[in-house]
């Protein structure tokens, strides 16, 4: 199957500081990719969807000056958090398909804002 | 609001048993449903997904049953193994490369 990655895997930042997570689609080209949130032992929520060469798509109730997305290739999707703080704390993955197949799930990265 | 409603919270199955988990939905634009395997710390895995044109699938071990009408579907697995203890996800969307709605997840404990 189509492969997803996603860097770093694991990060810890200082409260205030920002930090960004690379999705990269590494054997196909993705016009949309998915970034959602996963909270310990609850499920994935839909934070955006990144198209493109076009602006992102925020899901609502995610602050879209906070999260940050870029998807300045067709194999690169960029989510930056600006400004963490602990609350921001969460596992983030993101997804993309290929044409005209299912969507395929990052490893993961998880985030740690102390 | 939960588009897709999942149970059992957990589900603690002895090793050779059948695991069942049972989803739910209200939008009938769902056409694409799939399920999906999460171990600690890992994305989710597609393991087995179903259009509503069918009403059952099977993938080795794996079945989805689904019931249109009542706009349900399930997740069998035959003859668990210990190495199925993971988290399990359904999802649906409009169309598979559109945004999933995932279920609240099964936490999977096989015992041997």
């Amino acid at each position: 199957g189509a492969v997803v990655s996603q860097h770093p895997s694991w990060v810890i930042c200082k409260s205030g500081t920002s930090v960004k997570i690379e999705c990269r689609s590494l054997d196909f080209q993705a016009t949309t990719m998915f970034w959602y949130r996963q909270f310990p032992k609850q499920s994935l929520m839909l934070m955006a969807t990144s198209n493109e060469g076009s602006k992102a798509t925020y899901e609502q109730g995610v602050e879209k000056d906070k999260f940050l997305i870029n998807h300045a290739s067709l194999t690169l999707s960029t989510l930056t958090v600006t400004s963490a703080h602990p609350e921001d704390s969460s596992f983030y993955i993101c997804s993309a398909a290929p044409p005209g197949a299912e969507q395929y799930f990052g490893p993961g990265t998880r985030l740690t804002v102390t | 609001q939960q588009q897709v409603k999942q149970s059992p919270q957990s589900l603690i199955v002895q090793k050779g048993g059948i695991s069942i988990i049972n989803c739910a939905y209200e939008n009938t634009a769902f056409d694409y449903f799939p399920w999906y395997q999460q171990f600690p710390g890992k994305g989710p895995a597609l393991l087995i997904a179903i259009r509503p044109d069918v009403s059952e699938k099977k993938e080795g071990r794996f079945t989805i049953s689904f019931n249109k009408s009542a706009k349900q579907f399930s997740l069998h697995i035959m003859d668990s193994q210990p190495g199925d203890s993971a988290t399990y996800f359904c999802a649906a969307s409009i169309l598979w490369a559109n945004n999933l709605f995932f279920g609240t997840g099964t936490r999977l404990t096989v015992i041997p």
